[in-house]
Formats: C-alpha cells, sequence, structure tokens
C-alpha cells in the first residue's frame, strides 16, 4: 500500500510567500527524500533527511522530520513563480528493502 | 550532458501491439528504476536492476519485461499492449542501496498512449 501521504493535495499561494507542504507516513524510514516535478518532466532530487535528523536546510528549502509522528514537512521559502511544480516526497524503508515509495504529491501553483 | 535518457519520449499505439522504451544513465550508477506514473499522479515503482541483475519486480503483468544488457541501459518492452497501460514511465538510477536508499535521478519520461 501506499507509503506517504502529502497535504495539501493542491496548493495556491501568491509569490513571494512562503509554501508548507506535510507528508505522513505509516512505517519506520531508513531516510525520506522531497522530490520535484515540473509540469511534462522527470522527478528532480531536493533533499534527502534521515531518520537521526530532524531538520535540514538547501537554499530556500526546509525539511523537517518527526520519527515520533511518522511526518515530514518541507518549507519553501520566498517562492518564486519558478517553483511551481508538484512536490513528492519518498519513503526509503529500514536497511534491507531497496526501493522508495512515493506519496501522490502536492500541486504547488506560484501566482504572480 | 544528459544523465537519464529515456527514448521515445512519446509513443502512441494501437491496442494488442508490442513497444519498447530504452533507458541509458551515464552517471556511473550501478542501480537503475522503471516506474509507472499514472494520470493522478501516483508513481509506483516497477522493477530495479543492480548491476544487471533483477532485485525488483513488483506486481507487473508478465507482459511488461526489462532487460539490462549492461549496467547503464535498462531498456522496458510491452507486450499485447492494453488501454489500462497507458501512462508515462520513468527510468530512473541510483548508486546501490548498500546501507540505505540513495536519491535517485529521472528520466525525462516516455508517455505511451494506448489507443
Amino acid at each position: 500500500s501506499q507509503q506517504g501521504e502529502e497535504d495539501p493535495q493542491a496548493l495556491s499561494i501568491q509569490e513571494g510567500e512562503n509554501a508548507t507542504m506535510n507528508c505522513s507516513y505509516k512505517t519506520s524510514i531508513n531516510n525520506l527524500q522531497w522530490y520535484r516535478q515540473n509540469s511534462g518532466r522527470g522527478l528532480v532530487h531536493l533533499i534527502l533527511i534521515r531518520s537521526n535528523e530532524r531538520e535540514k536546510h538547501s537554499g530556500r528549502l526546509r525539511v523537517t522530520l518527526d520519527t515520533s509522528k511518522k511526518s515530514s514537512s518541507l518549507l519553501i521559502t520566498a517562492s518564486r513563480a519558478a517553483d511551481t511544480a508538484s512536490y513528492f516526497c519518498a519513503t526509503a524503508p529500514p536497511q534491507g528493502a531497496q526501493k522508495l515509495v512515493f506519496g501522490q504529491g502536492t500541486r504547488l501553483t506560484i501566482n504572480p | 550532458d544528459t544523465a537519464v535518457s529515456q527514448t521515445p519520449k512519446y509513443l502512441v499505439t494501437q491496442m494488442g501491439n508490442d513497444k519498447s522504451i530504452k533507458c541509458e544513465q551515464n552517471l556511473g550508477h550501478d542501480t537503475m528504476y522503471w516506474y509507472k506514473q499514472d494520470s493522478k499522479k501516483f508513481l509506483k515503482i516497477m522493477f530495479s536492476y543492480n548491476n544487471k541483475e533483477l532485485i525488483i519486480n513488483e506486481t507487473v503483468p508478465n507482459r511488461f519485461s526489462p532487460k539490462s544488457p549492461d549496467k547503464a541501459h535498462l531498456n522496458l518492452h510491452i507486450n499485447s499492449l492494453e488501454l489500462g497501460d497507458s501512462a508515462v514511465y520513468f527510468c530512473a538510477s541510483s548508486r546501490s542501496p548498500g546501507q540505505g536508499m540513495w536519491e535517485q535521478f529521472f528520466g525525462p519520461g516516455t508517455r505511451l498512449t494506448v489507443l
């Protein structure tokens, strides 16, 4: 069954505002990854956070992980029109498992 | 330079036909994957190869047959195409899973339409 579930399914904000997307999952993980998919394109890896990490930054991206709540959030600060895309979380099961399980994504629209 | 490439980008064909999608990566990765993304954007793993050896084979009809001639290539052959096979197929690659799953690098996708 599907592991990650993103919330909200769609988000529309004004340029310059911050965007927050959430991901919940059901079983223990080795790491959790966030990907971006622009319309008609492949997925692009954004950030990986390991199960023993609580927060990670990359440029305007901030990812948090709460393993007790089995949830993660992706914050994009000072959004730009170019951030318009679908964002997916993917969970990596503990050592030994060899596949990522993707959620259904959040469709983010940045309005100019 | 393109890291993960797929051909063709678009594939339109009739029900019952057989078709192939090719994938190549120049990242030196040992592991390659095929995913299917449906109309609701749900991305599901189909197959994974590590050093030309099949390591993941999800519940996929046996009309789908992956082939890895070397670790830089992973092709997908589909026999007797059905309407439900219409989707976008993504190839991806990564370092070997080892201690945990690494980031994956995706190709641009092949949009398959079965008429």
